[in-house]
């Protein structure tokens, strides 16, 4: 199994709602991240996890939380969110923190905040 | 931070021409790859490069990890309509862990 898997695909929410986005891997990557991409713009990195443990957070609001409950499961649980964080939200992972090696991205969440 | 400048930003072009992009840096980067970015989807790895100097193709695709560790090129051969999406640069520099993008460039390719 060489795929990330991000479920779901699509997700409309309300400004008051909370939901989750899950990232799933069974490559045994011991790295795995979260990334918001806005159209026709690069990826920007959100969180790192490291050996299931958060080990970068850039500066992202309090609305976005990661949670890694074991070495292939990735959540991200979304509260409160604002219009402006409609976008695609990518789940990657890598062999470690630090290297590139099987650095692949899953297809995505996109997220409309209405 | 780190920043990468990546050019073209987009290329409209017949099929059957080759495509040249590249990405250049005032930092130093250990690795470079080249993602491929179709509508809807995540970025799928094209090429990766773990050397200053290195060449590699991958079918119609090659790419070159500038002996400088500050740039790197990807060229696209005899393109194809399916060759259309965006193309990103990432360079894995001094922060750890931390891929550093390119902006992107958007190749239209004309039947």
């Amino acid at each position: 199994d060489t795929e990330v898997t991000q479920t779901p695909k699509h997700l409309v929410m309300g400004m008051t709602n909370k939901k989750s986005l899950k990232c799933e891997q069974h490559m045994g990557h011991r790295a795995m991240y979260w990334y918001k991409q806005k159209a026709k713009k690069p990826p920007e990195l959100m969180f790192v996890y490291s050996y299931e443990k958060l080990s970068i957070n850039e500066s992202v609001p309090s609305r976005f939380s990661p949670e890694c409950p074991n070495s292939s499961l990735l959540n991200l649980h979304l509260h409160a969110l604002q219009p402006e964080d409609s976008a695609l939200y990518l789940c990657a992972s890598s062999l470690s923190q630090g290297t590139v090696y099987g650095y692949t991205f899953g297809s995505g969440t996109r997220l409309t905040v209405v | 931070g780190q920043q990468l400048n990546q050019s073209p930003q987009s290329m409209f072009i017949q099929e059957g021409e080759d495509v040249s992009m590249n990405c250049t840096s005032s930092s130093i980067f250990n690795t470079w790859l080249w993602y491929k970015q179709e509508p809807g989807e995540g970025p799928v790895l094209l090429i990766a490069l773990y050397k200053a100097g290195e060449l590699t193709s991958n079918g119609r695709l090659t790419a070159q990890f500038g002996i400088t560790r500050k740039d790197s090129f990807l060229n696209i051969s005899a393109s194809i309509p399916s060759d259309v999406g965006i193309y990103f640069c990432a360079g894995l520099g001094t922060s750890y862990g931390k891929l550093t993008f390119g902006q992107g460039t958007i190749l239209t390719v004309h039947p």
